[in-house]
């Protein structure tokens, strides 16, 4: 059964430094996410990516976010500079076309910042 | 004011049992609701799907949506011990990019 995939499952960084998080959508869907949970915390929106360009973003995604689909495959989230309370799990999720909007999602990254 | 509104649990119900989890969303605009299931550390894995009043049953699970009340709940029949996990509750608005708005989630432990 295809799968969300996403890489590293653990990513421990610096304050200031730039992480890119990585995920591979399910290869037929069109939508693709990026959802954060901080520890405790409700799973809250990012930002959503469609047809090669952000179609809607969260007050959480400032400018120190950025998203990327660099080929065919794979989805990216990029944190410029990285602060303390970027610690996170970092869910990536994608959704097929149609009339049904059932999201599926990776096994999560998660994001120490030190 | 928060969009999706759930008990927090602990709600813990001995195996065999049924387990009732319940969600209220304040935005008339949703038009698509979800249970995920999560267990600590882990992703949310999708459960149930509802987008019409009344209910859908799906195994042991059965959703239930009153858009009128604005309420959904999502029954666990035969609860078995691996079942304990938070359950969360989210939906889609109308008109938006189909982003999942997610409650807080309702902790359930199955007790053998």
């Amino acid at each position: 059964e295809p799968e969300v995939t996403q890489t590293p499952s653990h990513q421990v960084t610096q304050m200031g430094q730039e992480v890119i998080l990585r995920c591979v959508p399910i290869s037929n869907h069109l939508y693709f996410y990026w959802y954060r949970q901080i520890l405790g915390q409700k799973v809250e929106f990012l930002v959503s990516f469609y047809n090669n360009e952000i179609s809607e973003k969260s007050e959480i995604f400032d400018d120190q976010f950025s998203v990327e689909r660099p080929d065919g495959s794979n989805f990216t989230l990029k944190i410029r500079s990285t602060k303390l309370e970027d610690s996170a799990m970092y869910f990536c999720a994608s959704l097929g076309r149609g009339s049904s909007y059932e999201q599926y999602f990776g096994p999560g990254t998660r994001l120490t910042v030190t | 004011q928060k969009e999706v509104e759930q008990n927090s649990g602990p709600l813990s119900v001995p195996e065999g049992a049924i387990a009732s989890l319940n969600c209220t969303y304040s935005d008339r605009g949703s038009q698509s609701f979800f249970w995920y299931r999560q267990y600590s550390g882990k992703s949310p894995e999708l459960i149930m799907s509802i987008y019409s009043n009344g209910d859908k049953e799906d195994g042991r699970f059965t959703a239930q949506l009153n858009k009128a009340s604005q309420y959904v709940s999502l029954l666990i029949r035969d609860s078995q011990p691996s079942d304990s996990a938070t359950y969360l509750c989210a939906v889609i608005r109308i008109g938006s990019a189909r982003q999942l708005t997610f409650g807080s989630g309702t902790q359930l432990t199955v007790l053998p």
